[in-house]
């Protein structure tokens, strides 16, 4: 079964308007880590926000904020006022932590291009 | 700010070569890991290696691939005879690991990445 799944294989936004990527997960493990990166079309994997099970209040980290609905098992990112920088690929992920320090398990990604 | 480097950036290698692909993780973190990307396709976990053992492995990771720390620094992956189907990005990762009030934090902090291809 999917553990994440991201389900806009593309989405399309303008300049300055905030856009939502979708993410869902799956996990029986009560203590988990939710990620989203972000990779440009250069390659490198950037680290953006996390979001911990057990965290009381969404994330933020600048213009990105995570809407986290643990009930619904979603992880949503969101960009607000998109730059034209924003264009690439965002991956969510996750990290069940009671495996250990173990690894990511990926998304397919969403494809974001920010128009002028 | 600290951060994770890979070299080489492109690797083009004949099919039935050894590759070695090495990662400098950042300093002070304790675990590692190796993903891999066919182009176009989702990244996915490779092994991850702890206090000098691998800790976890995917079924990707067969007996041509190793992983090695040589020197406290230095993080290493081999792939022994390459196949046409190991071409793809390679990241290497490392942990920070913070404890937070409510809970555990991993943020993992990716390299930039070798672009393979195997001929």
């Amino acid at each position: 079964a999917q553990k994440i799944t991201q389900t806009q294989p593309g989405m399309f936004v303008q300049e300055k308007e905030a856009v939502t990527l979708d993410c869902t997960y799956d996990t029986s493990d009560p203590s988990y880590g939710l990620f989203w990166y972000k990779q440009p079309s250069s390659g490198e994997m950037i680290f953006l926000i996390y979001q911990g099970s057990y965290d009381q209040q969404n994330a933020t980290e600048g213009r990105y904020s995570l809407n986290f609905q643990k009930a619904r098992k979603s992880a949503n990112l969101v960009i607000s006022a998109s730059q034209l920088g924003d264009s690439a690929m965002y991956f969510c992920a996750m990290r069940e932590v009671n495996t250990g320090f173990q690894k990511l398990v990926f998304g397919t990604g969403t494809r974001l291009l920010v128009s002028p | 700010e600290p951060e994770v480097t890979q070299t080489p950036s492109h690797q083009v290698t004949q099919m039935g070569q050894e590759v070695i692909l090495r990662c400098v993780p950042i300093s002070n973190h304790l675990y590692f890991y190796w993903y891999r990307q066919i182009l176009g396709q989702k990244v996915e976990f490779l092994v991850s290696f702890y206090n000098n053992e691998i800790s976890e492995k995917s079924e990707i990771f067969d007996d041509q691939f190793s992983v090695e720390r040589p020197d406290g620094s230095n993080f290493t992956l081999k792939i022994r005879s390459t196949k046409l189907e190991d071409s793809a990005m390679y990241f290497c990762a490392s942990l920070k690991a913070t404890t937070r009030t409510s809970g555990r934090q991993e943020t993992q902090y990716f390299g930039p990445g070798t672009r393979l291809l195997v001929l």
